[in-house]
């Protein structure tokens, strides 16, 4: 057990819809990471947070969102979903605000049909 | 840019054999590198880390050795077992940064 989250483990919805993945990171983490795992893309970094600020992005799209709150839980939002968004999403978190070791938790995965 | 090649797999043995899987990197700078394994079903788990040229990191009877002079980080076990089947990892960071950037991962599979 990593001691990070993520809450639902699976979660199945329609194109166009919009969903919210949660992630609560390990004890004393204050940055929390969003990779998006998928078979034509392989595992690409889409954005952290460090004590409740964006630190960096990477390929995240436009119709995609997260946000770190006082808890230093974070929520990805996911809108106007399309099939090819189905893919397994993982946080990951690590003490300080450069990754050094990353802990992941066992990532939610998400169909849209 | 910064990238890791992996070798292609799936990749099948017998319990016992000999495991090597192939990784090479391009980076700018002194990037740590890492090995991680993804059982069926689970997350991501960092098997090992070696963060300058000659570390060997080890874990668990696997060791993978920092070769700067080739980029080079690959992972060795002198005896697999069942157990040891899953997706494998091998990933980098730039000194700083804060992405970890993934190989393509190699499927494993022991055979009894």
């Amino acid at each position: 057990d990593s001691g990070v989250t993520q809450t639902p483990k699976h979660l199945i919805t329609a194109t166009g819809q919009r969903v919210t993945l949660r992630c609560s990171p390990r004890s004393g983490d204050l940055s929390v990471y969003w990779y998006q795992q998928s078979l034509d893309q392989g595992l690409q970094f889409l954005i952290q947070y460090y004590n409740g600020e964006e630190r960096a992005k990477g390929n995240i799209l436009e119709r995609f969102s997260a946000q770190q709150f006082p808890d230093l839980h974070s929520e990805l939002n996911l809108s106007s979903l399309e099939l090819g968004d189905s893919a397994l999403y993982f946080c990951a978190s690590s003490r300080g605000p450069v990754n050094t070791e990353a802990f992941f938790g066992q990532g939610t995965r998400l169909t849209v049909v | 840019g910064n990238s890791v090649t992996q070798m292609e797999g799936p990749v099948t043995l017998s319990e016992e054999a000999f495991l090597t899987i192939n990784c090479t990197y391009t980076a700018t700078g002194y990037p740590s590198l890492f090995w991680y394994v993804q059982y069926p079903g689970e997350g991501l788990q960092l098997l090992l880390k070696a963060t300058k040229a000659d570390d060997k990191g080890s874990n668990k009877g696997f060791e993978a050795t920092y070769r700067k002079e080739t980029t080079s980080f690959h992972l060795e076990k002198g005896s697999v077992q069942v157990s040891d089947s899953a997706v494998y990892f091998c990933a980098l960071i730039r000194q700083g940064a804060q992405k970890l950037v993934f190989g393509q991962g190699t499927r494993l599979t022991i055979n009894p």
